[in-house]
Order: C-alpha cells, then sequence, then structure tokens
C-alpha cells in the first residue's frame, strides 16, 4: 500500500540553527500538510499546500517556517532557526484531490525533532 | 475557537467486548470527520472517515455520526489487545479548509 515517508525519523539540532525535514507523499496525491505534536500534546496543523502554493497556515507557521516542492516528489518543511519549543513530532500528511468532501489525510511516520 | 473534544481515559475494556469512543466538536458547519489510531511514539493512522449522519460500518469499525447533537463515535467490536492505543477523532470544519483540528484522543486499553 502506497504510504508518506518522511527523513530523517530523528533530529537532534542546536538551538538557532536551521534544519530540513523531508517528506515524499503519496505520488498520486496533490494535497501536502504538516502537523506538529509535541509530547503529550494534540496533534496541530501547522501548512497545507496544493499546486505549488501555501493554501492555509496557522499561527504556528510564523517568518521562521517555510515549506517547498523542490521536485516532483519531495516536500519540505525548513525551520529557519530552531527555538527550544520546536522540538515536537513533525508529520508530513498528503491527501487525494478534493472532490465534493475533504478527503483522508495519510499520515508519515514523523519525524522527531529534538533542539538542544 | 474551533474545538474537538475528547475523553481523554484510559477506557479499559476486556478481550471480546465492544469499546465506545466518543468525540464532540463546536463548529456546527463541521463537514468531515475522521478517526485515526495511535500507538505511542507512532504517527496517526486513518482507521475511519465519515461524512453523512449515521453509521458507516468497515469491520469491527463502526463510526457514528450525529450533526444535530455534533457527536461523532467510534465503536470497536471484538475488542483485542492489539487494539489498545490512542485514537484521535479529527474534524475538517468546512469544504474550504484543508486543515484537521485534533482532539486530544482517548486512551483505550484492552485488556486479555
Amino acid at each position: 500500500e502506497p504510504e508518506v515517508t518522511q527523513t530523517p525519523s530523528h533530529q537532534v539540532t542546536q538551538m538557532g540553527q536551521e534544519v530540513i525535514l523531508r517528506c515524499v507523499p503519496i505520488s498520486n496525491h496533490l494535497y501536502f500538510y504538516w502537523y506538529r505534536q509535541i509530547l503529550g500534546q494534540k496533534v496541530e496543523f501547522l501548512v497545507s499546500f496544493y499546486n505549488n502554493e501555501i493554501s492555509e497556515k496557522s499561527e504556528i507557521f510564523d517568518d521562521q517556517f517555510s515549506v517547498e516542492r523542490p521536485d516532483g516528489s519531495n516536500f519540505t518543511l525548513k525551520i529557519r532557526s530552531t527555538k527550544l519549543e520546536d522540538s515536537a513530532m513533525y508529520f508530513c500528511a498528503s491527501s487525494e484531490e478534493t472532490k465534493g468532501h475533504n478527503q483522508p489525510q495519510h499520515f508519515g511516520d514523523g519525524t522527531r525533532l529534538s533542539i538542544l | 475557537q474551533k474545538e474537538v473534544e475528547q475523553n481523554s481515559g484510559p477506557l479499559s475494556v476486556p478481550e471480546g467486548a465492544i469499546a465506545s469512543l466518543n468525540c464532540t466538536y463546536s463548529d456546527r458547519g463541521s463537514q468531515s470527520f475522521f478517526w485515526y489510531r495511535q500507538y505511542s511514539g507512532k504517527s496517526p493512522e486513518l482507521i475511519m472517515s465519515i461524512y453523512s449522519n449515521g453509521d458507516k460500518e468497515d469491520g469491527r469499525f463502526t463510526a457514528q455520526l450525529n450533526k444535530a447533537s455534533q457527536y461523532v463515535s467510534l465503536l470497536i467490536r471484538d475488542s483485542q489487545p492489539s487494539d489498545s492505543a490512542t485514537y484521535l477523532c479529527a474534524v475538517q470544519v468546512a469544504y474550504n479548509t484543508d486543515k484537521l483540528i485534533f482532539g486530544t484522543g482517548t486512551r483505550l486499553q484492552v485488556f486479555p
């Protein structure tokens, strides 16, 4: 069964450094998402991406965050200057094109980001 | 503030019993509803989607939606120890938004 793949599985970074989290969405999906989950807390929406542009973003997704689809398969999340509070599990998700109802989003295994 | 509420549990049921997981949501205009299962340290795994009032069955799982009461539930029949996980309710509040709003999840424990 097709799946969303994320790399790396664990990233340890010094505060203030830049990190790039990578995702390969399911191949026929057109909508891409990033979510995060701080340990013990809810899964929170960060950003959605469609047709090579951001379609929606949350208040969490401030100027330190950016997303990119650099080629036909990868979808990346960049955090420019990491803070301690960015430590979380980051999930990439993808879905098929919406046809009336919002299509289910399928999640990757996540990247655990630890900021020291 | 759009909210999705779940009892955090744990909900403990014996093997073979029916587990009933509940979720309420605040936005009356919500359109699409999903149940995800999350094992500890793992990612959310889609179990069910439901869009219309009533019941939707898939194997041992039944999702129930009542938009008038702003209530969605998940029933797990013949619960197995492998069903022990946190079950996340997720809501998409309108056709013109993509984001999922998640509840805190209900931890289910199925004991032999």
